[in-house]
């Protein structure tokens, strides 16, 4: 149980389109949903929480116009990032929280931008 | 702020060896996470925990809450064991937020 998904798992595109990055709870209802971005051998960096129904949380420095999420259901929240420039280059993790407690990753998205 | 740190960063065994991955870190905190990261990236949720033990498979997790420690261990390793093992612990001004620690990239050989 507590399956969650990423899609796509890679997207490659050019320089100033937008893309969206799709993450799933398979088998349970998630009220909230995390969305990391990790570099190149670094760690983890949360960008936002969203909450069903209403607008995503976003860590300082995460510009909200350029990483635009909606969580419109219990089982999708969708990531975009918008103008996309080769600096946003980078592997895209959410995660999906059924309870107060525990986490489940999704298996990521790695964007890359010509 | 909770600071998270592993050890070692980086571990290589033989196949067959009991393995063990420390955590520590700085403030009080509800739970504890485990995770695995493998090369192509996608993480998967080993443990949580908030105290004593458990157990899944060839993984044991271990955490002291007075000492402000936690081990993962994996018994018989095994190539298909190599990845990179993440402790992550709640923010201590934000429960959602998770700390990650650096992670400890494991390389089991044959």
């Amino acid at each position: 149980g507590a399956v969650v998904s990423q899609h796509p798992s890679r997207v490659i595109c050019k320089s100033g389109t937008s893309v969206k990055i799709e993450c799933r709870s398979l088998d349970f209802q998630a009220t909230t949903m995390f969305w990391y971005r990790q570099f190149p051998k670094q760690s983890l960096m949360l960008m936002a929480t969203s909450n069903e129904g209403s607008k995503a949380t976003y860590e300082q420095g995460v510009e909200k116009d350029k990483f635009l999420i909606n969580h419109a259901s219990l089982t999708l929240s969708t990531l975009t990032v918008t103008s996309a420039h080769p600096e946003d280059s980078s592997f895209y993790i959410c995660s999906a929280r059924p309870s107060f407690s525990e986490q489940f990753f999704g298996p990521g998205t790695r964007l890359t931008v010509l | 702020k909770n600071e998270v740190e592993q050890s070692p960063q980086n571990l290589t065994a033989q196949e067959g060896e009991f393995i063990t991955i420390n955590c520590s870190y700085s403030v009080g905190i509800s739970a504890l996470h485990w995770l695995q990261q493998h090369p192509g990236g996608g993480i998967v949720s080993l443990f949580m925990l908030s105290s004593g033990k458990k157990k899944h498979g060839r993984l044991i997790a271990t955490i002291n809450i007075q000492e402000k420690h936690s081990s993962l261990h994996i018994t018989a390793s095994h190539p298909r064991d190599s990845a990179v093992y993440i402790c992550a612990v709640p923010s201590s001004y934000n429960t959602d937020k998770l700390i990650f620690g650096t992670g400890t990239r494991l390389q089991v050989f044959p």
